[in-house]
């Protein structure tokens, strides 16, 4: 099955600062690969995702891209703010319906 | 846009004891999804619902769980026989047939085992 491997576990910035979170996944069959974002007592947010046909796709201040032949894809976060603190996770959807794998997800805090 | 809706949030309950949680999808959303996260890990897949038909199941729903979806709306997760194991957020998620990739979960029901 597919499995996902997301790095650095834990990530500490200064505020205006850039974060970069990264993964990779092992099943080359996978085509969609969404990026969550969890804070306390709550449950995951969608806040960017990519489509296997696409290499870069931009929404303000985060960026996602994908190298299909490596099989990894990266979260970019700019100008990074206090309430960007939170755990991020990315996923990948196989080609079974709707399963999503999760990586182990990434801590970040941004200092002010 | 309500958003996905999950009860109860927290249930704390004795080893051995039959739990039952409820999922309420965002509104017209078709496909209804249940996952388990564990304190310091990422969601784990459980199951997966298209309209009341019931389409994937991992390998984590053992004979004690059982998920329905009797109308295509809501969904129920049942737990039998607890163990401690079970202890964990179980999230749910929903998406539309538009844009089926596009999961949105609810905040979860937190159970305890003890």
């Amino acid at each position: 099955g597919e499995n996902v491997e997301q790095h650095p576990s834990t990530l500490s910035v200064q505020e205006g600062d850039s974060a970069v979170i990264k993964c990779t996944y092992s099943d080359s069959a996978s085509n969609y690969f969404p990026w969550y974002k969890q804070e306390l007592g709550k449950g995951p947010q969608l806040i960017i995702d990519i489509r296997s046909n696409v290499g870069e796709k931009k929404d303000q201040r985060i960026a996602v891209t994908l190298n299909k032949t490596a099989k990894h894809f990266s979260l970019h976060i700019t100008e990074t703010q206090p309430e960007d603190s939170a755990v991020y996770f990315c996923a990948a959807k196989g080609p079974s319906y709707g399963k999503l794998t999760f990586g182990q997800g990434t801590i970040l805090t941004v200092h002010p | 846009d309500t958003g996905v809706s999950q009860d109860p949030r927290h249930k704390i309950t004795k080893r051995g004891q039959n739990v039952t949680f409820r999922c309420d999808p965002i509104s017209e959303h078709n496909r209804l999804y249940w996952y388990r996260q564990t304190l310091g890990q990422g969601p784990e897949f459980l199951t997966y619902f298209q309209n009341e038909a019931q389409l994937e199941k991992s390998r984590l729903l053992s004979d004690r769980f059982s998920a329905e979806r009797p109308k295509g709306s809501f969904s129920t997760l049942e737990i039998q026989r607890t163990e401690q194991g079970d202890s964990a957020m179980y999230l749910c998620a929903s998406s539309f047939r538009d844009r089926a990739y596009e999961q949105y979960f609810g905040p979860g029901t937190r159970l305890t085992v003890t």
